[in-house]
């Protein structure tokens, strides 16, 4: 069954930086396109980033952009979300999501992981 | 960018009652257009894409219709594990936008 798992989220300072993961199984990841969504606390959902299935296109939100850098390693069916330069704004669950094959929108994701950015 | 806007943004109702839930998008997206239930604490959950097309084990008491601006997303005879938040999402262009969510509440 597909399964999406994310880590790496925590507490951390205005400014400094973190890297989310989020491990696949259970289909072929090399051929999805993958997404970042997120979640203010009560807050409703907001698309970070997208990165197509061999990696060669990528979008933001402008909100994060310049900021954050989404990648992938299909040798480890792994997504990741790299946060730079991190705002209190920026406080959120963040969700992978996998992409429906040749759409834009989600059909499984993952449970979410936590990321709190305070001084 | 594409705006999404819901309303109600919370609906009060009662088991056996049908609703019905708007989605109004900014500009035309087609058909590109789908909806999501999210429980307290849990991931979203696809209910519905291109504007009508039922998910795989989604209740057939769900259903969705619209084109280019105006969506509904409709529950015939609300069940109790239906209280829970809605949200439509355009996938017309990026970036992706979802609408601000309704809350279905127990009246």
């Amino acid at each position: 069954q597909v399964q999406l798992v994310e880590s790496g989220g925590g507490a951390v300072q205005p400014g400094r930086s973190l890297r989310l993961s989020c491990a696949a199984s259970g289909f072929t990841f090399s051929d999805y396109g993958m997404h970042w969504v997120r979640q203010a606390p009560g807050k409703g959902l907001e698309w970070v980033a997208a990165i197509w299935y061999d990696g060669n296109n990528k979008y933001y939100a402008e909100s994060v952009k310049g900021r954050i850098t989404i990648s992938r390693d299909n040798s480890k069916d792994t997504v990741y979300l790299q946060m730079n330069s991190l705002r209190a704004e920026d406080t959120a669950v963040y969700y992978c999501a996998r992409g429906v094959l040749g759409e834009w929108f989600f059909d499984y994701w993952g449970q979410g992981t936590l990321v709190t950015v305070s001084s | 960018d594409i705006q999404m806007t819901q309303s109600p943004s919370t609906l009060s109702a009662s088991v056996g009652d049908r609703v019905t839930i708007s989605c109004r998008a900014s500009q035309s997206i087609s058909n590109w257009l789908a909806w999501y239930q999210q429980k307290p604490g849990k991931a979203p959950k696809l209910l519905i894409s291109r504007a009508s097309t039922l998910e795989s084990g989604v209740p057939s008491r769900f259903s969705g219709s619209g084109s280019g601006t105006e969506f509904t997303l409709t529950i015939t005879s609300l069940q109790p594990d239906d209280f829970a938040t809605y949200y439509c999402q355009q996938y017309n262009n990026y970036p992706l936008t979802f609408g601000g969510g309704t809350k279905v509440e127990i009246k």
